[in-house]
Parts: C-alpha cells; structure tokens; sequence
C-alpha cells in the first residue's frame, strides 16, 4: 500500500508568494525523497533528506523532516510562473532494493 | 548522455493484444523500475530489478510480466492487455550506493491506451 500521503492536493497561488506543500507517511524511512513533473513528462528529482536530517536547502527549495510525526514539508520561496507543476513525496525504507513509495501529489500552479 | 529513454512514446491497443515497453539507460545503473501513474493515484511500481537477470514484483504486478536480460535494458510485458491497463508507464533507473536508496532518474514516459 502506498505510504505517502501529500496536502494540499492542488494549490494555487501568485508569483512571488511562498509553497508549502506537505508529505506524511506510515512506517520507518531511510530518506524521504521530493520530485516535480511537469505536465506530460517525467519526474525530476529535487531534493533528499535522510532521516538522521532535519532541514535541507537547495536553491529556493527548503525541506524539512520530523520523523516523530513522520511528516516533511517541501517549501518553495518566491514562487515563480515556472514552477507549476506537480510536486512528489517518496519513501525509501531499509532493505527493500532501492523501492520507492510516491505520494498522491501536489498540484501547484503559480499565476502570473 | 540520452538517460533514460523508453520506447515508444504512445501506444493503443485492442483488449486481449499484446505488447513490450522497452527501458533503456546509460548510466550504467544497477537498478531498474517500471511504474504506472493513474490521475489522483501517484506513482504506483509495477515491478523493480536489482540487477541483471533479477526481478521482483512490486505494488501492481499483476498483469504484467518484466525482463532484465542486459545490464542497461528493462522491458515491460502485458500478454493480454485490459482497459485497466489504461495508463501512463513510467521507467526509471537508480545506482546502488552505500548509504541507501538514492534519487531515481526517469524516463519520459508512454502512454498506453487499452480500448
């Protein structure tokens, strides 16, 4: 069963405001993984955060990970039109080969 | 470097034909994966290789079989194709490193329709 649970599911907001975007998941992690898809493509790694980490940066991406609530939060500063796309939680666990668990998603759209 | 490339692009078939989704990557990656995504349902593995001549079955694997015979190649196989099957198929590739699963890298996708 998937373990990934992502909120909101869409979000829309304008250029220049801040993304959050959240990602819950059910058992113990190795490292928590966020990718982006744009629209009729694939997915494209953003960022990983072990689980021995709290906070992560690259660029205007910051994640964040609490592994007592099994939760990471995924924010995007200063938005841009360019960042529209659907944004992707997954889970890796020990000793299972390199799998991957995918949230459901979330759909940003940054209006101009 | 091409990456990951899948083969081809777009795809309809009638149900009960068969068809093979071809992976292939560059990158000298030990492990391979073959995802489907369904709108609302995130990415879902159908089956995953550590290695050449391995397989596993992942979350849906029913319905689908996989073939690892060479090192940078996964094909994805439906012997009798349903309209469930309906869906985008997504491959992707990973190295295995110390440390623990890293990032995978994917391929553009295909888009299969099953009438």
């Amino acid at each position: 069963s998937q373990q990934g649970e992502e909120d909101p599911q869409a979000l829309s907001i304008q250029e220049g405001e801040n993304a959050t975007m959240n990602c819950s998941y059910k058992t113990s992690i190795n490292n928590l993984q966020w990718y982006r898809q744009n629209s009729g493509r694939g997915l494209v790694h953003l960022i990983l955060i072990r689980s021995n980490e709290r906070e992560k940066h690259s660029g205007r991406l910051r994640v964040t990970l609490d592994t007592s609530k099994k939760s990471s939060s995924l924010l995007i500063t200063a938005s841009r039109a360019a960042d529209t796309a659907s944004y992707f939680c997954a889970t890796s666990h020990y000793n299972q080969g390199g799998k991957l668990i995918f949230g459901q998603g979330t759909e940003l759209s940054v209006k101009p | 470097n091409a990456g990951v490339t899948q083969t081809p692009k777009f795809r309809v078939l009638k149900t009960g034909q068969s068809m093979t989704l071809l992976c292939a990557q560059d990158m000298n990656h030990e492990y391979m994966y073959w995802y489907r995504q369904d709108p609302g349902m995130g990415l879902r593995l159908i089956h995953y290789s550590v290695g050449e001549g391995t397989t596993a079955k992942g979350e849906v694997p029913d319905g689908y079989n996989v073939s690892r015979l060479k090192k940078q190649n996964f094909l994805l196989g439906l012997e009798s194709a349903a309209p469930s099957q309906t869906s985008v198929y997504f491959c992707a590739s990973s190295p295995r490193l110390a440390g623990g699963p890293r990032e995978q890298f994917f391929g553009p996708g295909t888009r299969l329709t099953v009438l």
